[in-house]
């Protein structure tokens, strides 16, 4: 079973400044990558898969990189409504999540 | 519009049983891999069960195996997850999350709003 862990549990960040969240994989997934946001009461949404590569829609503020068991994910210029929670994904066989980055207001 | 709609939560004893149902519309079902995801209120996500897309190839969690049954019907665009031997640590927002290939693997998008399932006696 591959674990993924997360830091910082919590990144307290100011509008406008740059936030950089990691994820570790227990053994290396490759490029079989993705990260996640979640807010308050709603259902997560899909940032970047295969470590990189921006989902549909998705702001070109948001860029993933890493590849093996370091991952990291770059929010350039946090805007109000990136406040939440992060989650990365790894998706072998069987995927399992992190335990989430939670970035709120500095 | 891609859209999954879940249903099928409540409040059920330990030891009962619940269904879940994902309504999928907007894409062709049949061409994908589909998933079930939780998360325990205020907790992080866990992935339960996911199936291949034709129902040939599924797996389970560990938490779940033995218990949890994932099924799909491609002809009504539906997938299922049947409950039994419910416990109080399966409480949590259950989401449905189309994968990204036609197996079991990949990432998932777009997910449904979730249904709550509280197990409680």
């Amino acid at each position: 079973e591959i674990v993924m862990t997360q830091s910082p549990a919590t990144l307290s960040v100011s509008p406008g400044e740059r936030a950089t969240l990691s994820c570790r994989a227990s053994q290396s997934v490759r490029s079989n990558l993705a990260w996640y946001q979640q807010k308050p009461g709603q259902a997560p949404r899909l940032l970047i898969y295969d470590a990189s590569t921006r989902a549909t829609g998705i702001p070109a503020r948001f860029s993933g990189s890493g590849s093996g068991t370091e991952f990291t994910l770059t929010i350039s210029s946090l805007q109000s409504e990136d406040f939440a929670v992060y989650y990365c994904q790894h998706y072998g066989n069987w995927p399992s999540f992190g335990p989430g980055t939670k970035v709120d207001i500095k | 519009e891609v859209q999954l709609v879940e249903s099928g939560g409540g409040v059920v004893r330990p030891g009962g049983s619940l269904r879940l149902s994902c309504a999928a519309s907007g894409f062709t079902f049949d061409d994908y891999g589909m998933s079930w995801v939780r998360q325990a209120p205020g907790k992080g996500l866990e992935w339960v069960s996911g199936i291949n897309w034709n129902g040939g190839s599924s797996g389970y969690a560990d938490s779940v195996k033995g218990r949890f049954t994932i099924s799909r019907d491609n002809a009504k665009n539906s997938l299922y997850l049947q409950m039994n031997s419910l416990r109080a640590e399966d409480t949590a927002f259950y989401y449905c999350a189309r994968g990204s290939a036609s197996t079991t693997s990949g990432w998932f998008d777009p997910w449904g709003q979730g249904t709550l399932v509280t197990v409680s006696s």
